[in-house]
């Protein structure tokens, strides 16, 4: 059964850069597509980012000029970095993979919250 | 950008039938995926490609999408069905998520 563990600074001060871990086991990542999806506190999902092992990566668009995803088959994982951030950036980020096929979240991980604050 | 509609709040009683829409500019043309999310929880699939249960789905949960709206139906609802419910689509290879409907069950 494929898990998925992020792992991340828990604060960030603002104008700084966030970078999150997506570690996954139990499947390799060199297949699927993966990506990351947050939750601000209280709020709904907001997609970030996907990235391929075959180098296919994507961004929202209200995202994409501060974001990057990166995928490392050495350490099967993935992750984001999110700079010059701000308060509005405080939220329980999720990494998550795509079914077979596409289009769809079948395993999430846990979460792992990022308060941005001085 | 495309934007997804979902109503706030449902409400239903206990072993009826429950009823969540999400709406969207001719949605029909896209594939419409579920997603439910318990407090403290990480969401969870209920429905992919419109009207597929992923395996351990109770057949209680079905997805139907045509026109301008998709509907996640939840039949013979259970208390243990109280939670968020997530819409997605994709557009132009944006992930795209519906606003969320909390379900109560009476």
């Amino acid at each position: 059964q494929v898990q998925l563990q992020e792992s991340g600074p828990g604060l960030v001060k603002p104008s700084e850069t966030l970078s999150l871990s997506c570690t996954v086991s139990g499947g390799s990542i060199s297949s699927n597509y993966w990506g990351w999806i947050r939750q601000p506190p209280g709020k709904g999902l907001e997609w970030i980012a996907y990235t391929s092992y075959a180098g296919s990566t994507s961004y929202n668009p209200s995202l994409k000029s501060r974001v990057s995803i990166s995928l490392d088959t050495s350490k099967n994982d993935f992750s984001l970095n999110l700079n010059s951030v701000t308060a509005a950036d405080t939220a329980l980020y999720f990494c998550a993979r795509e079914g077979q096929g596409g289009g769809f979240y079948d395993h999430w991980g846990q979460g792992t919250p990022v308060t941005v604050s001085s | 950008s495309y934007e997804l509609t979902q109503p706030l709040s449902v409400s239903v009683a206990l072993g009826q039938t429950a009823k969540i829409t999400c709406g969207g500019n001719n949605i029909g043309s896209k594939s419409v995926h579920w997603y439910q999310q318990k407090p403290g929880q990480a969401p969870a699939l209920v429905i992919y490609r419109d009207s597929n249960r992923p395996s351990g789905i109770p057949e209680r949960f079905s997805g139907f999408n045509s026109g301008n709206t998709a509907t996640l139906t939840i039949s013979t609802a259970q208390a243990g069905d109280e939670a968020d419910y997530y819409c997605q689509v994709w557009d132009n290879r944006n992930g795209v998520f519906g606003g969320g409907t909390t379900l109560t069950v009476l």
